[in-house]
């Protein structure tokens, strides 16, 4: 069975702080890697994808691979209150397998 | 660019009819399409994939007699909720994917339908 994993939070960061979320998978060969955004009560929207070693920067957002410790991250910087939402890791190629999720809380 | 709708975006039905729910791809052409359920607090659960022209591949667990989907063209697919009852009340939500379209071929998510059924 092939497993994504989140810690559920909530995260909780004062604003303009960095928030960093955290993804580890169990299949060793995935190859995509996706962050999604989800407000409550909207559908996902993507905000970063990854695919290989190392850092990815777009904007406040930069995502983090590590295929070796089987490891993806989102760090937000100048963390905002509209932040706030519940942001899913997201693994594989034809399929994706989602993580459960973290909530994140930016307080004003 | 990449849009995909669905429609309705919530619906209320009884007990033991039957509710389509319509995904579109506005600006390309889907070669595949994904349907997601998500109920409170939890996160999407796929339930099937769909190739346009071809039948849908349903995940274990999911009745591919009560939950029907069609991708009868490559900007339209539909999932039927049979006999639906208050247990199939969730959050569902389709995907597209095409070659090409994205850096990593992601999928581009629909804003969902709510369905209640009472």
């Amino acid at each position: 069975q092939k497993e994504v994993e989140q810690n559920s939070g909530p995260l909780s960061v004062p604003e303009g702080a960095i928030a960093s979320l955290n993804c580890t998978y169990s299949d060793r060969g995935s190859q995509s890697f996706f962050w999604y955004r989800q407000y409550s009560g909207k559908s996902p929207e993507l905000i970063m994808s990854i695919y290989s070693n190392g850092d990815k920067e777009d904007g406040r957002f930069t995502a983090q691979l590590n295929k070796a410790s089987q490891y993806v991250s989102l760090l937000i910087r100048d963390s905002q209150p509209s932040d706030s939402a519940t942001y899913l890791c997201a693994v594989g190629g034809g399929k994706l397998i989602f993580g459960q999720g973290t909530e994140l809380s930016v307080k004003p | 660019g990449a849009v995909v709708s669905q429609h309705p975006s919530w619906v209320i039905c009884k007990s033991g009819t039957s509710v389509k729910i319509e995904c579109r791809s506005l600006d390309f052409q889907a070669t595949t399409m994904f349907w997601y359920r998500q109920f409170p607090k939890q996160s999407l659960m796929l339930m099937a994939t769909s190739n346009e022209g071809s039948k849908a591949t349903y995940e274990q667990g999911v009745e591919k007699d009560k939950f029907l989907i069609n991708h009868a063209s490559l900007t339209l697919s539909t999932l039927t909720v049979t006999s639906a009852h208050p247990e199939d009340s969730s959050f569902y939500i389709c995907s597209a994917r095409a070659p090409g379209l994205g850096i990593h071929n992601e999928q581009f998510f629909g804003p969902g339908t709510r369905l209640t059924v009472l």
